[in-house]
């Protein structure tokens, strides 16, 4: 069974550029996670998918940050405009369905802002 | 006080050592999982369990439901175990993930 994929792996830009970050779920699995992990911190949920439907972006800094999932299975982070404080880990998990499903987590994706 | 525990917060120890890394919680759970996280970023689900105990190879993890308290131990270390190891339990009420702050656990040959 194929993992989570996500990519760009890293990235790098300038504060008050744009970056997106690509992520493929599990095949089949219905909920999708995004988390901004920053160094030497636990991960913090960004946003939660249940198929193409919002289910908690109450922790999504709206004003900068944005995530769809049209079909109901990739998913896209953006942020625009980058600041420096956005540098961290950006991970991606997903699972069978929402509650109490184990998550299933990508590689993750680090960015840096300088 | 935070609502997942972990401790040691940082762990050295030599190859082959039994190792024994503690979470405990204060939340009604429906789940609890324990992650690893190489320096590299991602990360990998080691166990999810809600009583009782699991194995995987080296790993076992134990929970005790009414003392909110499990354990992740490994046997035989290896210097590729070297990792953070994360706790983070499933809440009951809203299943979001509260996640513990790590143990970050080195192995030396």
């Amino acid at each position: 069974e194929a993992g989570v994929a996500q990519s760009p792996r890293y990235k790098i830009i300038e504060k008050r550029q744009s970056v997106a970050f690509w992520c493929n779920p599990i095949s089949g699995h219905a909920t999708l996670y995004w988390y901004q992990q920053i160094l030497g911190q636990g991960p913090k949920l960004l946003i939660q998918f249940q198929n193409n439907g919002v289910v908690d972006d109450s922790q999504l800094p709206k004003d900068r940050f944005s995530a769809e999932r049209l079909k109901g299975v990739d998913s896209t982070l953006k942020i625009q405009p980058a600041k420096l404080e956005d540098s961290a880990v950006y991970l991606c998990a997903s699972s069978l369905a929402g509650a109490g499903y184990e998550q299933y987590f990508g590689p993750g994706t680090r960015l840096t802002v300088t | 006080k935070n609502e997942v525990e972990q401790s040691p917060q940082n762990l050295t120890a030599q190859e082959g050592e039994f190792i024994t890394i503690n979470c405990s919680y204060s939340v009604g759970i429906s789940a609890l999982h324990w992650l690893q996280q190489h320096p590299g970023g991602g990360i990998v689900s080691l166990f999810m369990l809600s009583s009782g105990k699991k194995k995987h190879g080296r790993l076992i993890a134990t929970i005790n439901i009414q003392e909110k308290h499990s354990s992740l131990h490994i046997t035989a270390s290896h210097p590729r175990d070297s990792a953070v190891y994360i706790c983070a339990v499933s809440e009951d009420s809203n299943y979001q993930l509260i996640w513990g702050a790590g143990t970050k656990l080195i192995i030396k040959p």
